[in-house]
């Protein structure tokens, strides 16, 4: 058990349509980290949040977005999905940057299938 | 650019024997950190060990340990009288401390053998 939690495990959803997927970060984590998984691959960052702000993006376009809130739970947010789009989210806490080894804990995914 | 390789996409190993799973990494950046997780079947990520660039010694945890050399640029996992609860997909991760941005390697299915 790491303490973070994501919702939903799993959904299905129609090419175009968009999606919200949700974490809560371990007790006392400020960061968090979002990840896409595709199928036989190593994951992929999408961006970080520190602090309610977004601190590091990687190569996606704009229409993956994100929310960190005060509780410092956060959302990723994908607007017109795509097929490729489907894919394991692994959403990851940490405290400060979390460049100190284990103090970066991730969640058992959201398993996002577009049809 | 920070790059992963991980050469194995599969490896076997007889339960209780030792086995090594392979990682290189290419950064130009002075100071970063290496990571190893566990990834079974439900997709959780388990963090297993951490080694970072300035440290002197390699890092050690239970069963793991981590090969770390720098000069070659490789960061080696040894886990130690394999068990069968070990199968699994490893990843091996590097992150630098001037980005946020984690890199992953493909990954090495580890199936140990009863």
């Amino acid at each position: 058990e790491t303490g973070v939690t994501q919702s939903p495990t799993h959904l299905i959803k129609t090419r175009g349509q968009q999606v919200t997927l949700r974490c809560s970060s371990q007790s006392g984590h400020n960061t968090v980290s979002w990840y896409q998984q595709a199928l036989g691959q190593g994951p992929q960052f999408i961006f970080q949040y520190y602090r309610e702000e977004e601190n590091g993006r990687g190569n996606f376009p704009p229409r993956f977005s994100g929310l960190q809130f005060p509780n410092y739970s956060s959302e990723l947010n994908v607007n017109a999905l795509e097929l490729d789009d489907s894919a394991l989210y692994l959403c990851a806490s940490s405290l400060g940057d979390g460049n100190s080894g284990n103090t970066i804990y991730f969640g058992e995914g959201s398993w996002l299938t577009v049809v | 650019a920070q790059k992963i390789t991980q050469t194995q996409p599969g490896m076997f190993v007889q339960e209780k024997e030792a086995v090594t799973l392979d990682c290189t990494y290419d950064t130009s950046d002075p100071s970063y950190g290496l990571f190893w997780y566990k990834q079974p079947s439900s997709g959780e990520m388990i963090f297993l060990i951490y080694q970072g660039s300035y440290d002197q010694q390699n890092a050690t945890e239970g069963r793991y340990s981590l090969n770390f050399q720098k000069a070659r640029k490789s960061a080696n996992l040894v886990i130690s009288a394999s068990q069968l609860g070990d199968s699994a997909m490893y990843f091996c991760a590097m992150r630098s401390v001037y980005n946020n941005d984690m890199r992953f390697g493909a990954g090495t299915r580890l199936t140990v053998k009863p």
